[in-house]
């Protein structure tokens, strides 16, 4: 059974930074593209980045471009969301979620909340 | 970027009866589109993919058909398990984009 726990949410200062992990079981992670994917009550669903099976392709959304990088650690089968100059937009409920065979998500995480206030 | 837009907001429907979702891209996404379910306190489910391919596990009673812009979900037969929030997903182009979401609720 695949199972995807994150952790790390918290209550941070804007400005501040987090670092999100994604703990996966029970499929093969090394060759598993993965997502974050963040939700708001006002905004809804917002993928926010991604990351080949391999490590060796990253992607963004422009609202956290510069600001968030993905890794993962596939000896740990952990995926992470380094998260820096946080601002009270990125207060989310952040879920880690791994791909199909495109880009369509069939396992996600139970979510972690991130909270951006002072 | 590809908006996603779909409607009705808050369908009532009645158990037992049909329920069709509506979803509708800004520019043609082919048959790259999914579908989701969320209850409340809970991730997203993945219901449909490839805009008709149903997922592991997802009851026949749920059905998706479209391509290019135009996308339908269609729950034949409601049970009271499926009221819930439905989205809608494109994958055919970055950045990936959901719809705001269908609530469906109880007539």
């Amino acid at each position: 059974e695949v199972q995807l726990v994150e952790s790390g949410g918290d209550l941070v200062q804007p400005g501040g930074s987090l670092r999100l992990s994604c703990a996966a079981s029970g499929f093969t992670f090394t060759t598993s593209a993965m997502s974050w994917v963040r939700q708001t009550p006002g905004k809804g669903l917002e993928w926010v980045s991604a990351i080949s099976g391999s490590g060796g392709s990253t992607y963004y959304a422009d609202t956290v471009k510069g600001r968030f990088t993905i890794s993962r650690d596939n000896s740990k089968n952990t995926l992470y969301l380094h998260m820096n100059s946080l601002r009270a937009e990125d207060t989310a409920v952040y879920y880690c979620a791994k791909w199909g065979t495109a880009g369509w998500y069939n396992s996600w995480g139970q979510g972690t909340l991130v909270t951006v206030s002072s | 970027e590809i908006v996603m837009t779909q409607s009705p907001a808050t369908p009532s429907v009645s158990p037992g009866e049909r329920a069709t979702l509506s979803c509708r891209a800004s520019q043609s996404v082919s048959s790259n589109l999914a579908w989701y379910q969320q209850k409340p306190g809970q991730a997203p489910r993945l219901l449909i993919y490839g805009a008709s391919t149903r997922a592991t596990g997802i009851p026949a009673r749920f059905s998706g058909s479209g391509s290019g812009t135009e996308f339908t979900l269609t729950i034949s037969s409601l049970q009271s398990e499926d009221f819930a929030v439905y989205y809608c997903q494109q994958y055919n182009n970055w950045p990936q984009t959901f719809g705001q979401g269908t609530k469906v609720e109880i007539k």
